[in-house]
């Protein structure tokens, strides 16, 4: 079984500061996905990366992929207020039938 | 475009009580999806289906059933409700099971769920 860590677990900052949050594991990945989770609300797909090495934009946010294919970053530039959520992380092997969902990083941006 | 719905957003159960979760699809797409989500515990996968017809378990399917006999719609069954079932529980749809850089699950808003 596929498992995925993420750290931070919790991670309060002001808003206007940068931030980098960590999804992490032992197995390869095929492709990986970063999902933001509003309270109340089901996950919402912010990007897929299925290149080793592979780098994504979205406005503020960077998203990495590493290039052993094992772990992935997303980094906020200049957080605000709405950036607020759970953030989850999701892969799935060469072989795997389904993404394996990691715990989250649960980020507050405090105006 | 309403996307993945579910019904009912929220349940109080008794133990022992049996209920039917809905998820419906409007986007066509073959794979569907049945998460729990609990604190700290990110999202579980109960089962999930390929197509109408076709439904297999995931890493926790112990205490549900599904059935799929559209394409849009993919109910989750609980028998004989526990309190280690009270969760949120996740609906996702995906079109080609989420691999390409392009596409990803579409989730719906969720069931909150207490068995007392």
């Amino acid at each position: 079984t596929q498992l995925l860590e993420q750290s931070p677990q919790f991670l309060s900052i002001q808003e206007g500061e940068n931030l980098t949050v960590y999804c992490n594991s032992s197995s390869v990945f095929s492709s990986l996905q970063w999902y933001r989770q509003e309270p109340g609300e089901g996950p919402v797909l912010l990007v897929t990366v299925v290149t080793g090495g592979e780098v994504k934009k979205l406005k503020r946010l960077t998203f990495q992929f590493g290039d052993a294919r094992k772990d992935s970053s997303l980094h906020i530039t200049a957080a605000q207020p709405g950036d607020t959520g759970l953030y989850l992380c999701a892969g799935v092997g060469y072989y795997g039938q389904n993404f394996v969902f990691g715990p989250g990083t649960r980020l507050s941006v405090l105006p | 475009n309403a996307g993945v719905t579910q019904t009912p957003k929220f349940r109080i159960l008794k133990i022992g009580q049996s209920m039917t979760l809905q998820c419906a699809q409007d986007m066509n797409h073959n794979y569907m999806y049945w998460y729990r989500q609990d604190p700290g515990m990110g999202l579980k996968l109960i089962y999930y289906s390929v197509g109408a017809g076709i439904t297999d378990k995931g890493e926790v399917p112990n205490g549900y059933n599904v059935s799929r006999s559209t394409t849009e719609d993919f109910p989750l069954r609980l028998e004989l409700a526990a309190p280690s079932q009270t969760s949120v529980y996740f609906c996702a749809s995906s079109n080609d099971r989420g691999r390409s850089s392009n596409y990803g699950y579409t989730f719906g808003s969720g069931t909150r769920l207490t068995v007392v």
